[in-house]
């Protein structure tokens, strides 16, 4: 089932700030972040692994909660480079199976 | 070298065509994707390979054929196509470590449109 990502878009001014979120009705086995710009291929930003997890670099960082179940990007400052769609990746192992989903995607524009 | 490149960057065919598409990487990486992607829509997995086999197929229909002759490249052979299979065709790459796929590699993909 895909993640669902709120909110569906956003805008900003330069210098603002960001939560995009991404929520499963089930347990993930990680959450990978992508922006991805008109007309290129997704660019990984991140990676969750363990539940209450937090990690970043530079001003975007994610959080993953204890259940893993919700991840969230948070976008610190804003700057026009990060205009762009923002993917949630899902990893789900089962018997024998893997599935790998991006979640429905969070457009985001960054205004000067 | 951390890139990913896709050939041909755009394809038109008409529906009786046989085309093939082409992924390369030298990143070492042993775990190669295929995705398609729709305008304003999340990319969706249609193959995985792990070591040059084919571990993951979400029930592509099989006018897509995917095939990894080694660690380095990735193709897709096209044959007797719809028109809603129109899109985005995305090739990524990743290690592959323990029980995990790692972060993906994309290419820029190669937009197809089937007449």
């Amino acid at each position: 089932q895909q993640p669902v990502q709120s909110p569906q878009a956003v805008i900003l001014r330069e210098g603002e700030d960001a939560v995009i979120n991404c929520s499963s009705s089930k347990a993930l086995y990680s959450v990978h972040w992508y922006r991805q710009k008109h007309g290129e291929a997704p660019v990984f930003l991140m990676i969750l692994l363990k539940g209450g997890e937090q990690k970043g670099h530079d001003k975007i960082s994610a959080s993953f909660n204890e259940k893993k179940q919700q991840s969230s990007l948070y976008l610190t400052a804003s700057q026009l480079s990060y205009s762009g769609t923002y993917f949630c990746g899902t990893e789900e192992w089962g018997r024998g199976t893997y599935k790998y989903i991006f979640g429905t995607g969070t457009r985001l524009k960054v205004l000067a | 070298d951390t890139e990913v490149t896709q050939t041909p960057k755009h394809l038109v065919m008409g529906m009786t065509n046989k085309k093939s598409l082409k992924c390369e990487q030298h990143m070492g990486h042993r775990a190669m994707y295929w995705y398609k992607q729709k305008a304003k829509k999340p990319p969706e997995l249609m193959f995985v390979y792990s070591y040059e086999k084919l571990s993951i197929n979400e029930s592509v229909p099989s006018r897509f054929s995917p095939e990894c002759p080694n660690s380095s490249l990735l193709n897709l052979h096209l044959h007797a196509l719809q028109p809603e299979d129109s899109a985005l065709y995305l090739c990524a790459s990743s290690q592959v470590g323990g029980t995990q796929y790692n972060e993906q590699f994309f290419g820029p993909g190669t937009r197809l449109t089937v007449l």
